[in-house]
């Protein structure tokens, strides 16, 4: 079984961009949900969405949008892009009924 | 909210001993309690969680620890290998709706 896949691996972007991250849960989950990594904050809870609809949503700027589509893939978007929005970006799918969060191995994003 | 730390940025230990990683919440509200590990480059890896009305959980290699009245939790390593070199992670919440501590960084020494 295939694990969580993020695309793009790495990316850079320069200040005032947007920027568009997708996640492809395994097989069968169709919960997803999106965090920001930085050293000085750590692992931060963006968002969650489950049949195509955000669940959950953390305490980021309205800049930090997704969506999930039919098939449970979801996307992360942020629009004008701050030096401070460089993290890596993780998102984590889970079947439902509460089991396990599988992570991708991340977007690395930076921002110039 | 849920606000979630760690008591040790560092951790050091010979191979072979035990080892063992603190973490202190506030949210008394967690469902439940996750460890996860994360080595360089990857995304983190679920260790073991403990759901909030258990005190002591047993994995392989792995115990986590529960002590709501002090609202503290700690997963015990025991005999510790050099893949167990990572930074560890506690997060509490709902599982899909994680608040994640800083995080240590386990070094293990040959």
């Amino acid at each position: 079984k295939a694990g969580v896949t993020q695309t793009p691996r790495y990316l850079i972007k320069t200040r005032g961009q947007q920027v568009t991250l997708s996640c492809s849960p395994i097989s069968g989950h169709r919960s997803v949900s999106w965090y920001q990594q930085t050293p000085g904050q750590g692992l931060q809870f963006l968002f969650e969405y489950f049949s195509e609809t955000q669940r959950n949503k953390g305490n980021f700027p309205g800049r930090f949008s997704g969506r999930q589509f039919s098939n449970s893939r979801s996307e992360m978007n942020v629009s004008t892009l701050e030096l401070g929005d460089s993290a890596l970006y993780l998102c984590a799918s889970s079947s439902s009924g509460g089991s396990e969060a599988f992570f991708g191995q991340g977007t690395r994003l930076t921002v110039v | 909210g849920e606000s979630v730390g760690l008591h040790l940025p560092t951790l050091s230990v010979q191979e072979g001993d035990n080892s063992i990683i603190n973490c202190a919440y506030s949210n008394s509200a967690s469902d439940y309690f996750i460890w996860y590990k994360q080595e360089s480059g990857k995304g983190p890896q679920f260790i073991i969680d403990i759901r909030s009305n258990m005190d002591k959980r047993q994995g392989q290699r792995v115990t986590v620890l529960l002590n709501k009245t002090v609202k503290h939790l700690s997963l015990q390593i025991a005999a510790t290998q050099p893949g167990d070199s990572a930074v560890y992670f506690c997060a509490g919440g709902g599982r899909r709706a994680l608040t994640f501590g800083s995080g240590t960084r386990l070094q293990v020494q040959p």
